[in-house]
């Protein structure tokens, strides 16, 4: 079963503008990954959050993570085209095992 | 430098036929995947393993079989296709620790009929 759910499932915005998606997972993680698929491809790793740590930036990336209410979520600023993509969060619970969510799927309009 | 690498990259099965879906990285990465994707529903783990020679079931194993004989190939078997397991294919590897990320191939689209 999945572990993380992504919210939401679709979003719309104008270039320029901000996109904020998140993810709920329910058990204890080790830490939280985001990766983007741009389509017909696969996935490319984004950015990770350990579970000690509250706020990560990766140049227009910014993730949280609230372990108490176990959520995440990624924001992205500055909207552009190439940003359109399905992104998914990932929960590491050992060394071996990923498990991914849903998705959301962001449409970046000109 | 090539990363993961799955062959074929498109395939149209009958219900009933086999084939086998390669996977190759060039990164020394002791762990590989096999996941399917299917719309809205995210990616699956079909099997994985943790090094040379061993395989481990995931989330949706039935109807496959893998194998490990080199570090850097995984294979994906299926014996007897069924329309089912019509999907989107992803391999994906990465380095044992925790923290490191996983690395796809660009998957393998397989449409049986």
């Amino acid at each position: 079963s999945q572990q993380g759910e992504e919210d939401p499932q679709a979003l719309s915005i104008q270039e320029g503008e901000n996109a904020t998606m998140n993810c709920s997972y329910k058990t204890s993680i080790n830490n939280l990954q985001w990766y983007r698929q741009n389509s017909g491809r696969g996935l490319v790793h984004l950015i990770l959050i350990r579970s000690n740590e509250r706020e990560k930036h990766s140049g227009r990336l910014r993730v949280t993570l609230d372990t108490s209410k176990k959520s995440s979520s990624l924001l992205i600023t500055a909207s552009r085209a190439a940003d359109t993509a399905s992104y998914f969060c990932a929960t590491v619970v050992n060394d071996y095992k990923l498990s991914f969510g849903a998705g959301t799927t962001v449409t970046v309009r000109a | 430098n090539a990363g993961v690498t799955q062959t074929p990259k498109f395939r149209v099965l009958k219900t009933g036929q086999s084939m086998t879906l390669l996977c190759a990285q060039d990164m020394n990465h002791e762990y590989m995947y096999w996941y399917r994707q299917d719309p809205g529903m995210g990616l699956r783990l079909i099997h994985y393993s943790v090094g040379e020679g061993t395989t481990a079931k995931g989330e949706v194993p039935d109807g496959y079989n893998v194998s490990r004989l080199k570090k850097q190939n995984f294979l994906l078997g299926l014996e007897s296709a069924a329309p089912s397991q019509t999907s989107v294919y992803f391999c994906a590897s990465k380095y044992r620790p925790f923290d490191q990320p996983q690395h796809f191939g660009d998957g393998t689209r397989l449409s049986i009929l």
